[in-house]
């Protein structure tokens, strides 16, 4: 059983920039969670996908997007980058039900600069 | 709003010595209680799901328990290794799987 997995570990980009995170749900999960988790904060709910739709989402302005593929993996993207997008970000992937564990992956380190 | 609050902030133990972290939350319809352990620059790893005050669950070194106000994670005999910072997430009756996080507890334990 492969866990999840997230691409690149770590990426630097210029203020202003847009930008893609990758994740690979762990096998047999069929909804994926994305978290932004600043230094020294507990992770921060961005928004949820299941059935490749958004069914849920944090206090995120627009220009955090993502995408939910066929095969349950999933990207975040993330438009005109700021200082304050620095930060770990985290996909989760769950069975869908009304409580599931989520299990995370290793986190994608972005720095904007 | 739902608000999850952890003490204390951080925790010195000499291997050995037990203690516990507690979690107190305020929630509108709980549905589950997290407890993780994150490693520097790594992912939260699952630990415990708690649904419903009384519960208990064990693995190891490691015992959580839940009451409708808080949660304690106690940790029996630390080892250096059970370092890391542990986070507790409610899920609440949103009808999405949304975890609220609180800021965590790093644990030292030295040996």
């Amino acid at each position: 059983e492969t866990g999840v997995t997230q691409s690149p570990t770590h990426l630097i980009k210029t203020r202003g920039q847009q930008v893609t995170l990758r994740c690979s749900s762990q096998s047999g999960h069929n909804t994926v969670s994305w978290y932004q988790q600043a230094l020294g904060q507990g992770p921060q709910f961005i928004f949820q996908y299941y059935r490749e739709e958004e069914n849920g989402r944090g206090n995120f302005p627009p220009r955090f997007s993502g995408l939910q593929f066929p095969n349950y993996s999933s990207e975040l993207n993330v438009n005109a980058l700021e200082l304050d997008d620095s930060a770990l970000y985290l996909c989760a992937s769950s069975v869908t039900g009304v409580v599931a564990e989520a299990f995370f992956g290793q986190g994608t380190r972005l720095t904007v600069v | 709003e739902d608000q999850v609050t952890q003490s204390p902030e951080a925790l010195r133990l000499q291997e050995g010595e037990s203690s516990s972290l507690n979690c107190s939350y305020t929630v509108s319809g709980l549905r589950g209680l997290f407890w993780y352990r994150q490693d520097p620059g790594k992912g939260p790893e699952f630990l415990f799901t708690l649904y419903s005050a009384g519960e208990e669950k064990e693995k190891e070194r490691l015992k959580a328990t839940l009451t409708k106000k808080e949660s304690f994670l106690h940790i029996t005999a630390p080892k250096p290794e059970d370092s890391a910072t542990y986070l507790c997430a409610v899920q609440a009756g949103s009808g999405f799987q949304k975890l609220v996080f609180g800021t965590g507890t790093r644990l030292l334990v030295s040996p």
